[in-house]
């Protein structure tokens, strides 16, 4: 019954190689988030959709694309993957209305090593 | 734009002492303050929220309270545990942002 869940937990390839993480929420909730957290530990946001629909890309490289085939579910998908590209990437939902108190809920994290 | 500082780590302090970690941020508009945390090997689980200011929030002994005449929301905690080392991250949501902006994290370790 885990809330945000995301696959896999670990991933290690190579540079150059193309590779997906999964998201899936079972909250209900329309709006879901990927973050990227850096070696630091520092934490930023990478995207957001709602509702299926991208609402921020916050200066991505175009190698990293967001899919949502529904609003339970938002996919990574990284293409031509670089060692910079090593980090823990953490899935988020939340229900949105109209304020800001809405409560973000992250996944465990994917943590992937570009060798 | 929307920024939130945290104090450096680690905090390294004995079991019973008393928690402070310092969060102060910048930001126009009304924005709503939370306090995450990351234990070794997790992910991020939320600790505690405020959404406007003089509120507090609370949960498992700890507590915030938003003060917005001096931009922050410092985190306490009255006897820490050895179980409370991790990670704590203070953020920030702005009014029409979907987006939570985080402080570098603070490590916090307690030693029995």
């Amino acid at each position: 019954d885990t809330a945000v869940s995301q696959t896999p937990k670990y991933l290690v390839t190579q540079m150059g190689n193309d590779k997906s993480i999964k998201c899936e929420q079972n909250l209900g909730h329309d709006t879901m988030y990927w973050y990227k957290q850096d070696s630091k530990k520092f934490l930023k946001i990478m995207f957001s959709y709602n509702n299926k629909e991208l609402i921020i890309n916050e200066t991505v490289p175009n190698r990293f694309s967001p899919k949502s085939p529904d609003k339970a579910h938002l996919n990574l998908h990284i293409n031509s993957l670089e060692l910079g590209d090593s980090a823990v990437y953490f899935c988020a939902s939340s229900q949105e209305g109209t304020g800001v108190e809405e409560t973000q809920y992250f996944g465990p994290g994917t943590r992937l090593l570009v060798l | 734009g929307d920024s939130v500082t945290q104090m450096e780590g680690p905090v390294t302090l004995s079991e019973e002492a008393f928690l402070t970690i310092n969060c102060t941020y910048t930001a126009t508009g009304y924005p709503s303050l939370f306090w995450y945390v990351q234990y070794p090997g997790e992910g991020l689980q939320l600790l505690l929220k405020a959404t406007k200011a003089d509120d507090k929030g609370s949960n498992k002994g700890f507590e915030a309270t938003y003060r917005k005449e001096t931009t922050s929301f410092h985190l306490e905690k009255g006897s820490v545990q050895v179980s409370d080392s991790a990670v704590y991250f203070c953020a920030l949501r702005n009014t029409g942002f979907q987006k939570l902006v985080f402080g570098t994290g603070t490590r916090l370790l307690v030693s029995p």
